[in-house]
């Protein structure tokens, strides 16, 4: 039962361009929504959250937005740089007190 | 402020030995998780503890896999024995409180099981 879901392997996009990386929930008790990065031999480190209560929130070039009625939420990088490449996990905070990962996109900024 | 750190980074273990990850959380974090990540996925909760009391560990394999998190400070994870789709990165992560915060993670133990 994959909660948190994240339909879209991989990413690529142009350096300077705008990456935008999906993510859809399942569980409307979710209220509050993180992204993480995580490069290769590293855990993830935090990036961007946001509360059910926004439907954005942004830092520098990082933006995420919530669609509550439609369980989707997306990050938005502008402009994208190559050391954004990285694998992004979307995570929600369960009504359990679970933090759930989705299975990841792996995004590719080419120069 | 010093991160999550956890020890070893790398194990290399046959199959049917056992092994043991420490892991010591950000000071004064009061919850600690064990996440497993299988290549390819996302990371899967294996075990939440919230000071020294379990809260979440229904995802945790109990007839291989035991965790403890003594005083409410450092917690290891062990497998005891190890199969060989075990192989995975172990990450440990905590965080202040229990829900609607971040959480942060040290760099993650890879096991591989041959």
């Amino acid at each position: 039962d994959q909660q948190v879901k994240q339909n879209s392997p991989s990413l690529s996009v142009q350096e300077g361009r705008i990456s935008i990386l999906n993510c859809d929930y399942t569980n409307s008790m979710f209220d509050y929504f993180l992204w993480y990065k995580k490069y290769p031999a590293e855990g993830p480190t935090f990036l961007i959250s946001i509360s059910s209560i926004k439907d954005k929130n942004e830092d520098g070039r990082f933006t995420v937005f919530l669609n509550k009625s439609a369980k989707h939420l997306s990050l938005h990088i502008v402009p994208s740089q190559p050391g954004d490449s990285a694998v992004y996990f979307c995570a929600a905070w369960g009504n359990t007190g679970k933090l759930i990962f989705g299975q990841g996109t792996t995004l590719q900024v080419k120069p | 402020e010093a991160g999550v750190a956890q020890s070893p980074r790398y194990k290399i273990i046959e199959k049917r030995q056992s092994v043991a990850f420490w892991c010591n959380p950000i000071s004064g974090h009061a919850t600690l998780y064990w996440y497993q990540q299988i290549l390819g996925q996302g990371p899967k909760l294996l075990i939440q503890f919230q000071n020294n009391g379990v809260v979440d560990d229904s995802q945790l394999p109990k007839d291989r896999f035991s965790a403890e998190r003594l005083k409410g400070v450092d917690s290891t994870l062990k497998i005891q024995p190890a199969k060989l789709e075990d192989s995975a990165v172990y990450l440990c992560a905590s965080s202040a409180r229990n829900g609607n915060t971040e959480a942060f993670f040290g760099q993650g133990t890879r096991l591989t099981v041959v």
